[in-house]
């Protein structure tokens, strides 16, 4: 049975600073890696998307890393702001069937 | 550009009453996603759609719930004799690929 886990639950930090976001995975055998973002009462926004094949994938301040092997993703924001106060999931998948979704990472950056 | 959409948003019901929930996905998408998210957790995986077959679903997915995907477009999700444990978010989500993406879900209250 896939386990998702993510460290830390919540993360407090001042505006600009850099920070870093873990997950990691008990089945290495996966699909696809995927990081999301949820508002409080909100819907999951999608971030990155990475392949079983891929290392990592970048979007504006955002690069998402990913080691198989090992069981283990990242997720690096780069300046962050105020309005990347949130939560921020991690799911992966074996095949298209289903997703295991971690309990989320709560972010708050401090103007 | 339409993204997921669900309905109803809110729904409050009294215990043992049905619900249903419907969810449009994107047009082109041929996957479809229920989920489950309580409070201060990830979404839970209830069962997945491929065009209108029902591929996979979840223990959790008792046989009070019912899932249907008529003609692969749109889909709906039945709760039968509605408990106060079912109190949730339900969560819809499509894909083409591997990428899913997420409808704002719709909030069920069982009082």
């Amino acid at each position: 049975k896939q386990e998702v886990t993510q460290i830390p639950a919540a993360l407090s930090v001042p505006e600009g600073e850099n920070l870093v976001l873990n997950c990691s995975f008990t089945d290495s055998a996966i699909y696809n890696l995927q990081w999301f973002r949820q508002d409080p009462g909100k819907g999951l926004t999608s971030l990155l998307l990475i392949q079983s094949s891929q290392r990592e994938q970048t979007s504006g301040r955002l690069n998402a890393s990913l080691d198989k092997s090992s069981g283990r993703s990242t997720l690096y924001i780069a300046a962050s702001q105020p309005g990347d106060s949130a939560t921020y999931l991690c799911a992966v998948s074996r095949g298209y069937q289903k997703v295991t979704f971690g309990i989320g990472t709560k972010l708050q950056v401090i103007p | 550009d339409t993204g997921v959409s669900q309905d109803p948003r809110h729904k409050i019901t009294k215990r043992g009453q049905n619900v249903t929930f419907r969810c449009d996905p994107i047009s082109e998408h041929n996957r479809l996603y229920w989920y489950r998210q309580t409070l201060g957790q990830g979404p839970e995986f209830l069962t997945y759609f491929q065009n209108e077959a029902q591929l996979e679903k979840s223990r959790l997915l008792s046989d009070r719930f019912s899932a249907e995907r008529p003609k692969g477009s749109f889909s709906t999700l039945e709760i039968q004799r509605t408990e106060q444990g079912d109190s949730a978010m339900y969560l819809c989500a499509s894909s083409v690929g591997g990428e899913q993406y997420f409808g704002p879900g719709t909030r069920l209250t069982v009082t």
